[in-house]
C-alpha cells in the first residue's frame, strides 16, 4: 500500500526558514514524480512545486519561486521541501502527492499525505 | 499563466439530483485534466483524470467530460456522503493550477 507521511511543519516567525519532509513507501519511489501541494485555511488548494522521478527537473509555482527549494534524496525515499524568507501567507497544510509517472506534466495527483501545518507568525 | 474557473462556487441539491460542476481553462488543455474530492477535514481524493478517466474506486456515478477549454464534472445522482468541496487542476504545464473550488451541500 503507498504511503505518504509528512513531517516537519510547525511555527515560524516571518523571514525564517523550515524544511519539510515526505517520507515514501509502498512503491518504486524513484519512478514517480512529486509534488506539494498547500492549503491555507478554509482556502482552497495550491499548487507549489514539482519535482521529476529522478529528481533532475523542478518547478515552482510564482509565489515561491526564489524562496522554496524542492529535492528528493531516491536512496531514502524521501521529498524534502525547504522553505525560506516564510511569509504570512505561507501559512498552510502542505501536502505532498505522488504522479503516476516520473514525468510531471500531463498526470495527477494519487494519493496524497495527510499534510503538516505550516504556521507564519510573530 | 493558464487560469482555471470554476462554476458554481457553491451548490444545494436534493438526494438523487443529478449535479454538475464546470471548470473552463483560460487557454486549451487538450485533455490533460484531473478531478478531486475534499471532504471536511480530509485529504484530497482523485476522482477523474485525463478529462474523463475513472480513478478505480470511484463509484460510477461520477463523469467527467471536455476537452480544450470546458470541461465538467457530473453526479448523476447525488448521495449523502458526496457533500464534499470539488476541485479541478490542469495537468500539462506548470504551473499546475487548480480551480477555485466548488462546495456542494445536500438541500
Amino acid at each position: 500500500e503507498v504511503h505518504l507521511l509528512e513531517s516537519g511543519g510547525g511555527l515560524v516567525q516571518p523571514g525564517g526558514s523550515l524544511r519539510l519532509s515526505c517520507a515514501a513507501s509502498g512503491f518504486t519511489f524513484s519512478n514517480h514524480a512529486m509534488s506539494w501541494v498547500r492549503q491555507a485555511p478554509g482556502k482552497g488548494l495550491e499548487w507549489v512545486s514539482g519535482i521529476t522521478g529522478s529528481g533532475g527537473s523542478t518547478y515552482y509555482a510564482d509565489s515561491v519561486k526564489g524562496r522554496f527549494t524542492i529535492f528528493r534524496d531516491n536512496s531514502k525515499n524521501t521529498l524534502y521541501l525547504q522553505m525560506n524568507s516564510l511569509r504570512g501567507e505561507d501559512t498552510a497544510a502542505y501536502y505532498c502527492a505522488k504522479a503516476p509517472v516520473a514525468a510531471i506534466f500531463g498526470n495527477w495527483f494519487d494519493p496524497w499525505g495527510q499534510g503538516t501545518l505550516v504556521t507564519v507568525s510573530s | 499563466d493558464i487560469q482555471m474557473t470554476q462554476s458554481p462556487s457553491s451548490l444545494s441539491a436534493s438526494i438523487g439530483d443529478r449535479v454538475s460542476i464546470t471548470c473552463r481553462a483560460s487557454q486549451g488543455i487538450s485533455n490533460y485534466l484531473a478531478w478531486y474530492q475534499q471532504k471536511a477535514g480530509r485529504v484530497p481524493k482523485l476522482l477523474i483524470y485525463a478529462a474523463s478517466t475513472l480513478q478505480s474506486g470511484v463509484p460510477s456515478r461520477f463523469s467527467g467530460s471536455g476537452s480544450g477549454t470546458d470541461f465538467t464534472l457530473t453526479i448523476s445522482s447525488l448521495q449523502p456522503e458526496d457533500v464534499a468541496t470539488y476541485y479541478c487542476q490542469k495537468c500539462n504545464s506548470a504551473p499546475l493550477t487548480f480551480g477555485g473550488g466548488t462546495k456542494v451541500e445536500i438541500k
